[in-house]
């Protein structure tokens, strides 16, 4: 059974251009949840989808974006990339009844 | 002001030697969770508490939620190097993390 699988795992791009994160869930998990991550800092809550549409959304700007698919999966689309976006962006999957996230590896997006 | 406050930031001990990290904040929880995550990975739930005073644990690490369910505390027993990590404090229903504490056990 794969766990949280995301890709790519690492990279890069300059100021000014955009960038699409992918997210599978783990399987039987119907709600996805991103999350960015500075070195050393605990995670910061982007927002969760459920059944393909936002439910939650944390302190980010509108540059910040997701879609889920039919099939669960999710995709986090960054515009406008600014250097404090350099960060770990984890995606986690959960039941919508339950409160136990599993967490992907991460990609590692730096901006130059 | 951060919701989930954590100390200590860092810690560094020998392999053999007990410890505590603490999750504190001014706002009462229905339930806090702890994490693990180690370098290059995702978090790793450990735990979940959600009765005031309860103690759980799992084999040498023992997690307490406070009385007025504002707070917990994380103890490990004879670290070992394998408990190296970033320890997380979580408030799941806000999809709030706690600052971290970053731990490492040298052998």
């Amino acid at each position: 059974d794969a766990g949280v699988t995301q890709s790519p795992t690492h990279l890069i791009k300059t100021r000014g251009q955009q960038v699409t994160l992918r997210c599978s869930p783990k399987s039987g998990h119907d709600t996805v949840s991103w999350y960015q991550q500075a070195l050393g800092q605990g995670p910061q809550f982007i927002f969760q989808y459920y059944e393909e549409e936002e439910r939650q959304r944390g302190n980010f700007p509108d540059r910040f974006s997701g879609h889920q698919f039919p099939n669960y999966s999710s995709e986090l689309n960054v515009n406008a990339l600014l250097l404090g976006d350099s960060a770990l962006y984890l995606c986690a999957s959960s039941r919508r009844t339950e409160g136990k996230l599993f967490f992907g590896s991460g990609t590692q997006l730096s901006v130059l | 002001t951060q919701l989930l406050e954590q100390s200590p930031q860092f810690l560094s001990i020998q392999e053999g030697e007990n410890l505590t990290v603490y999750c504190n904040s001014s706002s009462v929880f229905s339930s806090l969770q702890w994490y693990r995550q180690e370098p290059g990975e995702g978090p790793v739930l450990l735990v979940t508490v959600v009765t005031g005073g309860e103690v759980k644990k799992l084999k040498r690490l023992t997690f307490q939620f406070g009385d007025a369910r504002k707070d917990s505390s994380l103890h490990i027993t004879a670290a070992q190097p394998g408990d190296t990590g970033l320890y997380l404090c979580a408030a799941p229903r806000q999809f709030y993390f706690g600052t971290g504490t970053s731990l490492t056990v040298i052998p």
